[in-house]
Order: C-alpha cells, then structure tokens, then sequence
C-alpha cells in the first residue's frame, strides 16, 4: 500500500532562517509528487508538484522541491522563510496506475517566529 | 480561489441526524474527489467519481454515500452521524482520471453535537 511519511510534525523557525521538511513515501511504481500548503483557517492550496523531467521542481512563494527516486524522497525547501510562511504543509502522493487519490503525509507544522 | 466550490462552508447538526455537502468542480474537470479532514485520522481520502460514476473507494463508511450529477458537481451525504464523524470535509477535482493535479475547494466544516 502506499504511504507517505512527514518526519516533522511541527517545526519552529525565526524569520530568515532556511527551511526543508522531509518527505517520504513508498510506492514501487511511477509516482506525481505534490506539496500543498493549509494556512490557518484555509483550504489546500498547491504549492509545487512534480511529474516528470528535472527533479528540482520550484513553485510559488520561493518554495522548491526535489526528487530523488533512490531514496523515495520529496524534500520541500525554502532558503529564508517569512512570518506569512506559518501554516501547515502537507506532502502527497499519486501513484499512476493506482485509483488516482492522493495519498496525504500527516503534515508539517510551520511556526515562524518574527 | 482553485475554481472549486463547496456549500455550505459550516455545518453543525445533532447526532443522528442525516447531512449533504456539495461541491462543484473547476470548469472543464471530470473528476471528483471527496477527503475528510480530522485532528487524529488527518487527510483521507472518501471516494472518487469521474463523468458521472464511481471509480474509487477510500476510507468511506456505509453510513456515507456520494454522487455526481449530470452537470458534474457532486455531493455527499452523511447520515446516522455521530460525534466523530466532526471533522473538514474537502472536495477536489482534476481534469483527467488518476492523472494530474486537484484542486481544493474551500471545505465544509461539520460539527455534529
């Protein structure tokens, strides 16, 4: 069964400090790799995906990402973070050939510190 | 704002009692996805229809069921609710089958007392 995992449950950052939340998922197939992010109060906004191609993939907000199949990892990654950042990330996978629901990590607490 | 839309945005009903969510996907999308939100389970995944019939099953008790009309919005219904079934309930849709991105509706915050 596929799985995703979210190593940290709730990180705490000062503004300008560099961020990466770990990700890691098991499916022995081809995958589509999301970050979404939840702020207080909102629903899940996509932050970056990958499909295929060059395995740094960047979205929106200075985030980026990057796939290495050997260690069947999406890492997200931000080099200094704002107080604006503070919200909830969650890592997702979609295996292709499976039903085509994502499968959601427990997600990442981000507290900024101003 | 993704393009989904979901009424109402809260809910608070009574145990027992029977509820139906709506969404409607982003123009062009054929499929739809239902997820539940909770503080101890997190995002699962419901169930999914596509064009108008069921392809995908999650984690969906019997007590719920879901639908896609012709127009292709969607709804689920929640019934004999129960305290726990309190959570976010997310709708998402995507162009194709199994392939793509979804996009998030703003959920329907349900609280059943």
């Amino acid at each position: 069964a596929q799985s995703v995992s979210q190593h940290n449950h709730h990180v705490i950052l000062s503004e300008a400090a560099s961020l990466e939340l770990g990700c890691n998922y098991s499916y022995g197939g081809t995958v589509n790799l999301f970050w979404y992010v939840q702020y207080p109060g909102q629903h899940l906004q996509l932050l970056l995906k990958y499909f295929s191609g060059d395995p740094l993939v960047k979205g929106i907000k200075g985030f980026e990402a990057e796939f290495i199949k050997s260690k069947f990892s999406f890492n997200l990654r931000k080099p200094s973070v704002q107080w604006s950042d503070t919200a909830e990330y969650f890592c997702a996978v979609l295996g292709l050939g499976s039903q085509g629901n994502l499968i959601f990590g427990k997600g990442t607490k981000l507290s900024v510190k101003p | 704002d993704s393009g989904v839309t979901q009424t109402p945005k809260h809910l608070i009903t009574a145990t027992g009692q029977r509820v139906t969510l709506r969404c409607s996907p982003r123009s062009g999308d054929l499929s739809v996805y239902w997820y539940q939100q909770s503080l101890d389970q997190g995002l699962q995944f419901l169930i999914q229809y596509y064009n108008g019939e069921e392809r995908a099953k999650g984690n969906i008790l019997e007590r719920f069921s879901a639908q896609q009309f012709p127009d292709l919005h969607s709804e689920l219904n929640l019934s004999s609710l129960e305290l726990g079934d309190s959570a976010l309930y997310f709708c998402a849709s995507s162009v194709g089958l199994g392939i793509g991105t979804q996009y998030f509706g703003p959920g329907t915050r349900l609280l059943v007392l």
